[in-house]
């Protein structure tokens, strides 16, 4: 089975700090993704990755940055994290079968509130 | 970009009834599937379905990818089921709002 890893289920920090989040799976799939999921609003692509060091950006990549030093290893940065990013952030991975997409699969989300 | 509604949005289910929910897409839609959320957070994968029927026990989903649906089916419901349902689809995967599904025993 597919294990999606995300390093805190509940994190809460204050304005203007950096905030690490950092998810880990471990079925050696080549896409990584980062959404972040708030009420009446659904899911919404931030940044996603479909190799080491590389990235794209999503729907909403304003206030965030990420790093992918390890096909393992995705994280999502908030350079100086705001009250509007409290919201639940959740890792997908999946693998890259010609289209990038496919199947994806999730970690248990991260919910950040920010004070 | 491609947008996805999802009908109905709030649905209130007796145990042991069926029930079908929808995803409509505005425009045509590849790699669909079905998520569904546990109350703790949790999206599980339920289907990858860009055309066809599949069925998994209780669930089942046809996607009709020319006329830019999907439907997902839950019989016998319990109250596992409970939790949001998403449809996702296209290259940039597109996420509906989701529907709210209450079982209640």
């Amino acid at each position: 089975d597919v294990k999606v890893t995300q390093s805190s289920r509940y994190l809460v920090k204050r304005t203007g700090e950096k905030v690490f989040l950092e998810c880990v799976q471990d079925m050696d799939h080549e896409n990584m993704f980062w959404y972040r999921q708030d009420p009446g609003l659904g899911l919404r692509l931030i940044y996603f990755s479909y190799d080491v060091k590389m990235k794209e950006k999503g729907d909403i990549p304003e206030g965030y940055s990420v790093s992918r030093e390890k096909k393992e290893r995705f994280s999502l940065i908030l350079e100086s994290a705001s009250t509007n990013q409290t919201s639940m952030y959740l890792c997908a991975s999946s693998l890259l079968t010609g289209v990038p997409y496919n199947e994806q699969f999730f970690g248990p989300g991260t919910r950040l509130t920010v004070l | 970009g491609i947008q996805v509604e999802q009908s109905p949005p709030d649905l209130i289910l007796q145990e042991g009834a069926n029930s079908t929910l929808r995803c409509n897409f505005s425009d045509s839609v590849n790699n669909l599937q079905w998520f569904h959320q546990n109350p703790w957070g949790q999206l599980i994968n339920l289907f990858y379905i860009p055309s066809g029927t599949k069925q998994n026990g209780r669930l089942s989903a046809t996607t009709v990818a020319t006329e830019r649906y999907s439907l997902l089916y839950i019989s016998s419901s319990q109250t596992t089921d409970s939790g949001v349902y998403f449809c996702a689809g296209n290259n940039r995967l597109a996420f509906g709002k989701g529907n709210q599904v209450v079982v209640i025993p």
